[in-house]
């Protein structure tokens, strides 16, 4: 089971919006709505920002927002700030025997 | 607020067997969901290994399977990783997790460390 796919980075200034893509495959984000985005900072574990595609856990601001089409995820995030500096992950649910499987990161830069 | 912790050596020498244990606060592990264990290499992305449910059975990453085995102890309310044969590339942080389909909620991490 490969990583799913995501750009190596994306930037943005203050106040602007970024938009990160998770693609997978028909086996793993195209067969099920199990997708998550984590918030990774140095040092510490992934915070989930985003899980079912598009569902916010309590205390994550609403500039944070997930889709899917097909076999790709996204990720928005609007009204960037400082703060959002950070490296971001989807994963996916695959089934059968194989739990779940990651993207392989996005550093978001706050310019 | 289920509240995880990862505990093990820092360090393990080449050869030798990787064992970690997640304790689990918050939330009794017998009564639902798959418990897991992740890790990510430095500078690197994060790779799924193991997840085990008390009653619904055990599912372990292809790649790694032959040297994995995970364990679960409802009584203590813990779950367990053994990593046999670590090599330098088993250098890592490893979360342990509670699954929901996918990660809703990971502990700290715990680095280990593979050196002689």
């Amino acid at each position: 089971q490969s990583a799913l796919t995501q750009p190596p980075s994306a930037s943005g200034s203050p106040g602007q919006s970024v938009t990160i893509s998770c693609t997978g495959t028909s086996s793993d984000v195209g067969s099920h709505n199990y997708v998550s985005w984590y918030q990774q900072y140095p040092g510490k574990a992934p915070k989930v920002m985003i899980y079912e595609v598009n569902k916010r856990p309590s205390g994550v601001p609403d500039r944070f927002s997930g889709s899917k089409s097909g076999n790709t995820a996204s990720l928005t995030v609007s009204g960037l700030q400082a703060e959002d500096e950070a490296d971001y992950y989807c994963s996916s649910y695959v089934g059968g025997g194989i739990e779940y499987v990651f993207g392989t990161g996005t550093k978001v830069t706050v310019l | 607020q289920v509240q995880l912790q990862e505990s093990g050596p820092g360090l393990v020498k080449p050869s030798e067997t990787l064992s970690l244990t997640c304790t689990v606060s918050g939330y009794y592990i017998g009564r639902a969901y798959f418990w897991g264990w992740v890790r990510q290499s430095p500078g690197k992305g994060l790779e799924w290994l193991a997840s085990i449910h008390h009653s619904r059975g055990i599912d372990y990453n292809a790649s790694l399977r032959s040297r994995l085995t995970i364990s679960i102890d409802t009584s203590k309310n813990q779950f367990f990783l053994n990593l046999t044969s670590v090599t330098a590339a088993d250098t890592a942080v490893y979360y342990c997790v509670r699954d929901d389909w996918v990660p809703d909620n990971w502990g700290q991490g715990t680095l280990v460390t593979v050196s002689s």
